[in-house]
């Protein structure tokens, strides 16, 4: 069975600073994916990035960057330079070949971000 | 707007009474999928339906609860019998088969059971 772990429930930072949000994920597949989402105060759940387990590399789109680690079973998400606009929680997810069509999700982080 | 869209918003209701939530999708999507979170939870799958097919359930989806997908568009979420356990955010989505993974959510229904 999958699992995925945020251990950080909550995360305060001052506006301008770098924030990283923790994500370790259990599955026996070799094969799967790996997903960032981002819930703002509306509810609605916002695709961030899906990462394939065979790419190792890290990417970077504007602020946000993403580090994977299939050695420590990690996929932590970073923030440059935070903003009050990213204040939402943010999710980790795992799909896996087992559960083909559906995503397993971690609990969550909560992000503020103070001015 | 071309997003997912759920009605109702919000639903009260009595411990007992039946319930039903509607979902549409976003049009040219084919999979749609129902999610229940609970506060301070992420999203847990409930069902998922390919076109009108429902092809997977997960054990969370008790018999009280139904869904359907009757001409392969909008879909329903019927809960019978409600009861307190029942009250979370049901939140619905849906996607093309490709790219995987990337799932467009509607806002959410919220279900509180008194």
């Amino acid at each position: 069975a999958q699992k995925v772990t945020q251990a950080q429930t909550e995360i305060s930072v001052v506006e301008k600073e770098d924030v990283t949000l923790d994500c370790v994920y259990e599955t026996r597949d070799t094969t799967y994916y790996l997903f960032w989402y981002k819930q703002p105060p509306s509810g609605e759940l916002v695709f961030l990035i899906r990462r394939n387990s065979f790419d190792e590399q890290n990417e970077i789109s504007g602020r946000y960057s993403w580090n994977f680690q299939k050695s420590t079973s990690s996929f932590n998400f970073t923030i440059t330079a935070s903003q009050v606009v990213d204040s939402a929680v943010y999710f980790c997810a795992l799909r896996d070949p087992g559960s083909a069509r559906q995503l397993t999700f971690g609990s969550g982080t909560q992000l503020t971000v103070l001015p | 707007d071309t997003g997912v869209s759920q009605n109702p918003r919000h639903k009260i209701t009595k411990r007992g009474q039946n319930v039903t939530f509607r979902c549409d999708p976003i049009s040219e999507h084919n999979r749609l999928y129902w999610y229940r979170q609970t506060l301070g939870q992420g999203p847990e799958f409930l069902t998922y339906f390919q076109n009108e097919a429902q092809l997977e359930k997960s054990r969370l989806l008790s018999d009280r609860f139904s869904a359907e997908r009757p001409k392969g568009s909008f879909s329903t979420l019927e809960i019978q019998r409600t009861e307190q356990g029942d009250s979370a955010m049901y939140l619905c989505a849906s996607s093309l088969a490709r790219p995987p993974g990337e799932l467009f959510f509607g806002e959410g229904s919220r279900l509180t059971v008194l």
